[in-house]
């Protein structure tokens, strides 16, 4: 079946360095892929997606990669700030689904 | 627009009562999903609407039922809950716009089955 992973749980950083935060798909028909920030207490919130047909986006500080030959997506966060510090998941949208698959998450915290 | 809401914030039941877990949208999207976060764990999919009046099982719905009678809203019943129930409960709308979707998040309502 498909499935959603993250490969570190806890990322620690130190405040302006670079995040990078890793997840691994295993659904390679997936054609959309969402990364969502949850702060403590809250809804997870969208930070940035990308479709199969790129390989990288960016917005503010933040950067998605897509690496379809291994299913790997990676969101990277320059520049790290505290107010960064929260749980990170990684979603697909499976082609033709309207369900998303999230994996388990991953920490990141920041040290000023 | 107030976006997605959830009530109530928090509650505690006792293993067999029964109680809705309210949501509702005022962003006219069509897409509506219940989700369960169990701690340190991702979000599991409970049911999903694709429409008023269309309702779907998810990941998990045992123990659950949904209905869609309007656009805006989205209630979530547990009819006999059971401590497995105790968890924090998202409700969620989309759009799909040019085969892509972003969901957004309601702030979630933390349940306590006792």
């Amino acid at each position: 079946g498909e499935s959603v992973g993250l490969h570190l749980p806890t990322l620690s950083v130190q405040e302006g360095d670079n995040s990078i935060i890793n997840c691994a798909y295993s659904n390679s028909a997936s054609d959309y892929f969402i990364w969502y920030k949850q702060e403590s207490g809250k809804g997870p919130q969208f930070i940035i997606d990308i479709r199969s047909n790129m390989d990288k986006r960016q917005g503010q500080r933040v950067t998605v990669l897509l690496n379809k030959t291994v299913k790997h997506l990676s969101l990277q966060i320059a520049a790290t700030q505290p107010g960064d510090s929260a749980v990170y998941f990684c979603a697909e949208n499976g082609a033709g689904f309207q369900k998303l698959v999230f994996g388990t998450g991953t920490r990141l915290l920041v040290s000023p | 627009n107030a976006g997605v809401t959830q009530t109530p914030k928090f509650r505690i039941l006792k293993i067999g009562q029964s109680m809705t877990l309210q949501c509702a949208q005022d962003m006219n999207h069509n897409y509506m999903y219940w989700y369960r976060q169990d701690p340190g764990m991702g979000l599991k999919l409970i049911y999903y609407s694709v429409g008023a009046g269309i309702t779907d099982k998810g990941e998990v719905p045992n123990g659950y039922n949904v209905s869609r009678s309007t656009t805006e809203d989205f209630p979530l019943r547990l009819e006999l809950a059971a401590p497995s129930q105790t968890s924090v409960y998202f409700c969620a709308s989309s759009y799909r716009q040019s085969g892509q979707e972003t969901q957004y998040f309601g702030p979630g309502t933390r349940l306590l089955v006792l």
